[in-house]
């Protein structure tokens, strides 16, 4: 199984600011990767596939970039509304795996 | 839109089965892999498995293998997953998605005696 690194397990920003999370892949995943927004007691939102496609809604804020085995994840001028947990999803490889998930929290 | 409704809280014994369902609207059901995941209390998610309705076809992680069943009512645009042999290790809530791309609600399950 493919595993996914992904860093920080936390994170902590002020409003207006530019946040970074990282994934790295156990192998290449060639740009097989998602990333989720989750909210307390909701179900996980896509946000990006493949790599750096904003999904459908996605503010232009969010965006995505990488290759082969190391991908990041990037919100900037943080708001309110993004305070949340995020995960990382490789589908290039079954079975699926995510990352450990990144909480992001207002300093 | 697309929309996946998953049944409701399920409060079962150690030892039971459970069997849990997610019913498909806008879009045409038999045309995506419908996978399962599984998200235990505060923690990350994994991947059970998925199932394609047209055929039947199922792909699994292998960790959950003999723990998980999926099943789909092409007639109702329903898919199903069946956790046995139930453990405390079994209680999360479990997602069913369209490839991952869109999300239901979920499922609580609670397994305790």
């Amino acid at each position: 199984d493919i595993q996914m690194t992904q860093s920080p397990p936390s994170l902590s920003a002020s409003l207006g600011d530019k946040v970074t999370i990282t994934c790295q892949a156990s192998q290449n995943i060639n740009k097989y990767i998602a990333w989720y927004q989750q909210k307390p007691g909701k179900a996980p939102r896509l946000l990006i596939r493949y790599t750096s496609i904003l999904e459908s809604g996605t503010p232009s804020r969010f965006s995505g970039s990488g290759s082969g085995r190391d991908y990041s994840f990037s919100i900037s001028n943080v708001e309110s509304e993004d305070i949340a947990s995020y995960y990382c999803l490789q589908y290039d490889n079954l079975p699926y795996t995510f990352g450990a998930g990144t909480k992001l929290e207002l300093k | 839109q697309v929309k996946l409704l998953q049944s409701g809280t399920a409060l079962v014994k150690p030892g039971a089965s459970v069997k849990m369902s997610c019913k498909a609207s806008g879009y045409p059901f038999t045309d995506y892999w419908v996978s399962w995941v599984k998200q235990s209390h505060g923690k990350s998610l994994e991947w059970i498995g998925e199932v394609y309705p047209n055929s039947g076809a199922t792909h699994f992680n292998e960790k959950f293998k003999a723990k998980a069943t999926l099943t789909v009512d092409k007639f109702t645009s329903t898919a199903y997953m069946e956790l046995s042999r139930l453990t405390s290790d079994d209680s999360a809530i479990y997602y069913c998605t369209r490839e991952t791309a869109y999300w239901g609600q979920g499922t609580l399950v609670t397994v305790s005696s």
